[in-house]
């Protein structure tokens, strides 16, 4: 049980697109998402904490103008890259939540979606 | 805020050997702490976590990792690697009440024959 996907795998855009990703969790509801970006060699660095039905939380520095992220359902998230760049290439990882509320709990992780702009 | 440090960024091991990986918080209160496991171009697998009780936890892939308050660490331990345990283990401390996990800078695993 809680198996998280994403999609796409991989993703290769010319600069100036807008790229979507997707983020579910198959067998469990999420109340809440987070996505993380991981550059090479590098920690996950968390961008923004996805909450259903409200707007998401997002970390100092992460421009959510550029990172839009939507959490329409309680087992669907997307995060949209707006006019991609190069420098927005990177390592995108997404993971769900068991339970609700505001008692930590682990996170389950998606496979990642490896972003690369042309 | 909370922090962790993972002091070693590699680490060799022969196959068979034991395995020890260090991790260290800085909370003040006790955390909830977990270890996940990253293979290349893959997300994170939860190993194993702490949130309180029995102070040694036992994981999965025979992982295990001790909590010790005295001095504000988490190490991961194995008794016999696999070459198959080669991969990125990152240690991770989130607070209590509140859902925000900070996650370590990660220690590589090479396993030689």
């Amino acid at each position: 049980g809680a198996v998280v996907s994403q999609h796409p795998s991989r993703v290769i855009c010319k600069s100036g697109t807008s790229v979507k990703i997707e983020c579910r969790s198959l067998d469990f509801q999420a109340t809440t998402m987070f996505w993380y970006r991981q550059f090479p060699k590098k920690s996950l660095m968390l961008m923004a904490t996805s909450n259903e039905g409200s707007k998401a939380t997002y970390e100092q520095g992460v421009e959510k103008d550029k990172f839009l992220i939507n959490h329409a359902s309680l087992t669907l998230s997307t995060l949209t890259v707006t006019s991609a760049h190069p420098e927005d290439s990177s390592f995108y990882i997404c993971s769900a939540q068991l339970g609700s509320g505001r008692v930590v709990r682990e996170q389950y992780f998606g496979p990642g979606t490896r972003l690369t702009v042309t | 805020a909370q922090s962790v440090t993972q002091p070693d960024i590699h680490i060799t091991v022969s196959e068979g050997a034991s395995l020890e990986l260090r991790c260290n918080y800085s909370y003040g209160a006790t955390p909830y702490l977990f270890w996940y496991v990253q293979s290349p171009g893959q997300g994170l697998q939860l190993l194993l976590k702490y949130f309180s009780g029995d102070t040694l936890v036992q994981g999965i892939k025979g992982f295990e990792a001790e909590f010790k308050r005295s001095q504000s660490s988490f190490n991961l331990r194995k008794p016999s690697v696999h070459w198959s345990d080669a991969a990125e283990y990152f240690c991770a401390v989130g607070l209590g009440g509140y859902q925000k996990v900070t996650f370590g800078t990660g220690t590589k695993l090479q396993v030689i024959p």
